[in-house]
């Protein structure tokens, strides 16, 4: 069974522009969750879809986007890019029940700011 | 407010030395305590789910226990490839399907 995939998995971009992040479930999980990993914050949450719906979100600022599409892959987008934007971007993938699933994580998006 | 603060930061053991590292957490209903494995330059991997006090499970050299303000993860005999972050992680009732973790114990096993 494949595991989530996550494309690209290194970019570099300067200040001011913005950056969209690619990423796709274990087959047959509905929910995807999108986490933010810096060395001094850890990993903290972005949001999550289900079923193209933003089911819930973190404390970011709307700066930080995404969306998710009918086969379940979703996009992160981050506008006007910060240098303290700089981190590794993990996706996760869950069946998407209420319930306290497991998430599978994919390797992540490694973005550095310039 | 939910918190998770795992201890040590930093643990280092000589190969066949087990230890535990703890994960003490603070949540407005516990739906779920979530293990995760990280190696360097990737994502973490999963390994257990606790659900209520007293659960207990096991894989290989791990196993993880929960009680109703901390778990912990015990390693018995390490090897050195058992080397990783090790991340706690807690899922509350009031933060949907969230997962809150804590800045993690990174284990470094040498032979």
């Amino acid at each position: 069974k494949a595991g989530v995939t996550q494309t690209p998995r290194y970019l570099i971009k300067t200040r001011g522009q913005q950056v969209t992040l690619s990423c796709s479930p274990i087959s047959g999980h509905r929910s995807v969750s999108w986490y933010q990993q810096t060395p001094g914050q850890g990993l903290q949450f972005l949001f999550e879809y289900f079923s193209e719906t933003q089911r819930n979100k973190g404390n970011f600022p709307g700066r930080f986007s995404g969306r998710q599409f009918s086969n379940s892959r979703s996009e992160m987008n981050v506008s006007t890019l910060e240098l303290g934007d700089s981190a590794l971007y993990l996706c996760a993938s869950s069946l998407g029940g209420l319930a306290a699933l497991e998430q599978f994580f994919g390797p992540g998006t490694r973005l550095t700011v310039l | 407010e939910d918190q998770v603060t795992q201890s040590p930061e930093a643990l280092r053991l000589q190969e066949g030395e087990s230890s535990s590292l703890n994960c003490s957490y603070t949540v407005s209903g516990l739906r779920g305590l979530f293990w995760y494995r990280q190696d360097p330059g990737k994502g973490p991997e999963f390994l257990f789910t606790l659900y209520s006090a007293g659960e207990e499970k096991e894989k290989e050299r791990l196993k993880a226990t929960l009680t109703k303000k901390e778990s912990f993860l015990h390693i018995t005999a390490p090897k050195p490839e058992d080397s990783a972050t090790y991340l706690c992680a807690v899922q509350a009732s009031q933060a949907g399907t969230a997962l809150i973790f804590g800045k993690g114990t990174t284990l470094s096993v040498s032979s």
